[in-house]
C-alpha cells in the first residue's frame, strides 16, 4: 500500500548511544517531516524537508540530525540519545505545492522510542 | 507565536451521544489552515475534517462537522451519533498558508462507553 514507511517501530537506548530513524513515502511528495509527540503536548516539529536536498529546523531540533537521502527517504538521527528524547516520532509527508501537511498529508505510523 | 489550546484533556460519552470538542488558536495571519486528527490507540495519525480560513462555510464530513467563529479563533468539532471506533485522542491542528509547520494543540483524549 503506498503511503509513509517508518522504521522501526520500537527501540530502547542507553544514554549515549545513537541511532537513525529511518522514513520513506512512495507518493512522489516533495515535502517530509519529523514530528516528536509527548504527553500533553501534541505534536512538534523537530525538522523538516520541503524538496529533495533541502533541510530547515522546526521547533525542537537540538539533539538531532537530518539527511533527506534522496525524493523518497528522509532520516533522523540522535547522535547522544538523552532520556528527554523519549517520546514518539512520527515521518510525515505532502505534495509540496501549497506547503500544508493536512492537505495532502500522510504521517508514518510512529516510532516508539525509549532512552533509559 | 502560533498555539493551539484544546483545553478538555479528558471527555467521556455514552455510544449514540453528540460530543464537541473545543479548540482555539492564535495568530495574527488571516489565510491559513485548520484540521482536526485522530489517533486511535494504533497510534496511526488520521485527518478527520479540514477547514479554510477564507470560507464562511463550517466543513462537514459525514459524522463529523465543525464550527469554525474565525473571530473568536474557535474551531470547535462535533461528533454526531458517536460511535465505539470513535474512541481516540484528538487533535486540533492549524498552518499558515505557505508556511511548513503544522502547529497542534495537546490533544483531547475522547472515550465512548457502550
Amino acid at each position: 500500500n503506498a503511503g509513509v514507511t517508518q522504521t522501526p517501530k520500537f527501540q530502547v537506548l542507553k544514554t549515549g548511544q545513537s541511532m537513525t530513524l529511518q522514513c520513506a513515502q512512495d507518493m512522489n511528495h516533495n515535502s517530509m517531516y519529523w514530528y516528536r509527540q509527548d504527553p500533553g503536548m501534541g505534536l512538534r516539529l523537530i525538522y523538516y524537508s520541503a524538496s529533495e536536498g533541502t533541510t530547515d529546523k522546526g521547533e525542537v531540533p537540538n539533539g538531532y540530525n537530518v539527511s533527506r537521502l534522496n525524493k523518497r527517504e528522509f532520516s533522523l538521527r540522535l547522535e547522544s540519545a538523552a532520556p528527554s528524547q523519549t517520546s514518539v516520532y512520527f515521518c510525515a509527508s505532502s505534495e509540496a505545492r501549497q506547503g500544508v501537511l493536512g492537505l495532502r498529508g500522510f504521517f508514518g505510523s510512529g516510532t516508539q522510542l525509549s532512552v533509559l | 507565536a502560533q498555539t493551539v489550546t484544546q483545553s478538555q484533556p479528558e471527555m467521556s460519552v455514552q455510544e449514540a451521544e453528540t460530543v464537541t470538542l473545543s479548540c482555539t488558536y492564535d495568530t495574527s495571519e488571516s489565510n491559513y489552515y485548520l484540521f482536526w486528527y485522530k489517533q486511535p490507540p494504533s497510534r496511526q495519525m488520521i485527518l478527520v475534517i479540514r477547514q479554510e480560513a477564507y470560507k464562511q462555510q463550517n466543513a462537514t464530513e459525514n459524522r463529523f462537522s465543525v464550527n469554525f467563529q474565525k473571530a473568536a479563533k474557535s474551531f470547535s468539532l462535533k461528533i454526531s451519533d458517536s460511535q465505539l471506533g470513535d474512541t481516540a485522542m484528538y487533535f486540533c491542528a492549524f498552518i499558515i498558508q505557505g508556511a511548513q509547520k503544522l502547529v497542534f494543540g495537546q490533544g483531547t483524549r475522547l472515550t465512548i462507553n457502550p
